[in-house]
């Protein structure tokens, strides 16, 4: 299976900051089927960025995803309070669709 | 507004099936990928397997042994039936929706927490 490794396990950050998150895969994945969902405390995970860049309903733009092949990147531009949560990348590309450990942000 | 509702036993005995059922409304469950994720308390997101209207499935190959969904168009919900579980099985378990040849889950239940003990 596709293993997803996300980088750093744990950022510690200012609203404000611009934030990059990193996503490795295991092997090639089509970048029409990397995601990258957003989990609060308590809170079923919420759909961000699919197909690796396009942002889903309702997302600010202040989300962005870019990459291909192996990696692939979310980058919020300027972190508002309510981004202090957890972000998974998952792809569908290979089979069965995986998830990654998971980015957690917290607030400094 | 779709919304997906988890339903089912919160306690389950080692050995014995996890049976939870997923009701959608707002919209019909015709034409879309249902699946089943779960998570164990403070770790990540695992695929369970899906299904499309059609009666196709797919698991995941971890799990496929034991795993068996279904579904009851009539009254808009879908189920997972999970064999023999162990403490191993204990997470909250979400249903969740994609649209077809999609994996991208735009609508999610709140999850359900299923304990495995006895």
């Amino acid at each position: 299976e596709t293993v997803l490794t996300q980088s750093p396990g744990t950022l510690s950050l200012s609203p404000g900051e611009r934030v990059t998150l990193s996503c490795r895969a295991s092997q090639s994945v089509s970048s029409s089927y990397l995601d990258w969902y957003q989990q609060k405390p308590g809170q079923a995970p919420r759909l961000l960025i699919y197909g690796a860049s396009s942002r889903a309903t309702g997302i600010p733009d202040r989300f962005s995803g870019s990459g291909s092949g192996t990696d692939f990147t979310l980058t919020i531009s300027r972190l508002e309070p309510e981004d202090f949560a957890v972000y998974y990348c998952q792809q569908y590309d290979n089979s069965p669709q995986t998830f990654g450990q998971g980015t957690k942000l917290e607030i400094k | 507004q779709v919304q997906l509702q988890e339903s089912g036993p919160g306690l389950v005995k080692p050995s014995e099936t996890l049976s939870l059922t997923c009701t959608v409304s707002g919209g019909s469950i015709s034409n879309y990928y249902w699946s089943w994720i779960r998570q164990p308390a403070g770790k990540g997101l695992e695929w369970i397997g899906r299904f499309y209207t059609s009666g196709s499935t797919n698991y995941n190959p971890s799990l496929k042994s034991r795993v068996t969904m279904s579904v009851d168009t009539s009254k808009n919900q879908f189920s997972l039936n999970l064999s023999s579980v162990s403490a191993a099985d204990t997470a909250v378990y979400y249903c969740a929706r994609a649209a077809v040849n999609t994996a991208d889950f735009d609508y999610w239940g709140q999850g359900t927490l299923v304990t495995v003990s006895s």
